[in-house]
């Protein structure tokens, strides 16, 4: 597509009910990033991907949230036994990728979880 | 844990005049980078610095570097309305390994009409 495509942009759930939020990325780039913001606050790294490869995970906040990218492409965070605490957009992006360390980040619109 | 640090947090002005927010960062990088955020929307990427850069200009915007402070500097010239949102820094912490890109807490800039 033409933008980093987030799915669903809004999601309500019941306290211990497992999410599962999607990210399509753009067309053919390679490095795919998962944040959490508060509001108010920077986005605040969980884990990023090249390919399907999963890179450093040094940022998700538990055993309960994990991230896959299996054909390389499109990315889905899973936060099993929601809490309160999980509440916050969680915003996708995606970098074409090539020389480490550079290049920017194109951000999808997120997804807002509230845990009731 | 944020590796940038913006600076001020929050920046009112009025529209025509300049806006400069600053952003400290800890460890060494490759370089840095600056996004914009309107209310609630997905962040904007702006500009990128290099390293070995002092200066980058791009439109009414001016960026410098300065690695032996570990900071950087964004000027917003002739302010408009339509500059208002959230502005971040943000690096990739070391040299090599990891590519997480970690955003600082921002500025909030109102530029009043």
């Amino acid at each position: 597509g033409a933008g980093v495509s987030q799915s669903p942009r809004y999601k309500v759930t019941k306290r211990g009910q497992d999410v599962a939020l999607r990210c399509d990325p753009i067309s053919g780039h390679v490095s795919l990033y998962w944040y959490r913001q508060a509001l108010g606050q920077g986005p605040e790294f969980l884990t990023y991907f090249n390919y399907e490869a999963q890179q450093d995970k040094s940022g998700l906040p538990n055993d309960r949230f994990s991230a896959e990218r299996p054909e390389g492409s499109i990315s889905t965070l899973t936060i099993q036994r929601t809490e309160q605490r999980d509440s916050a957009m969680y915003r996708c992006a995606s970098r074409a990728g090539g020389h480490p360390n550079t290049g920017e980040l194109f951000f999808g619109e997120g997804s807002r979880l509230t845990v009731l | 844990s944020q590796q940038g640090e913006e600076d001020p947090q929050a920046l009112s002005i009025q529209e025509g005049e300049n806006a400069t927010m600053n952003c400290s960062y800890k460890t060494s990088i490759n370089n840095l980078q600056w996004y914009r955020q309107n209310s609630g929307r997905g962040l904007v990427h702006l500009i990128l610095i290099r390293s070995n850069e002092r200066e980058k200009h791009s439109g009414r915007l001016r960026v410098t570097l300065d690695t032996s402070k570990k900071s950087s500097s964004l000027l917003i010239t002739a302010s408009r309305a339509a500059d208002t949102a959230s502005y971040f820094c943000a690096t990739v912490p070391g040299k090599g390994g990891s590519e997480k890109l970690v955003f600082g807490k921002g500025t909030k800039l109102t530029v009043n009409p």
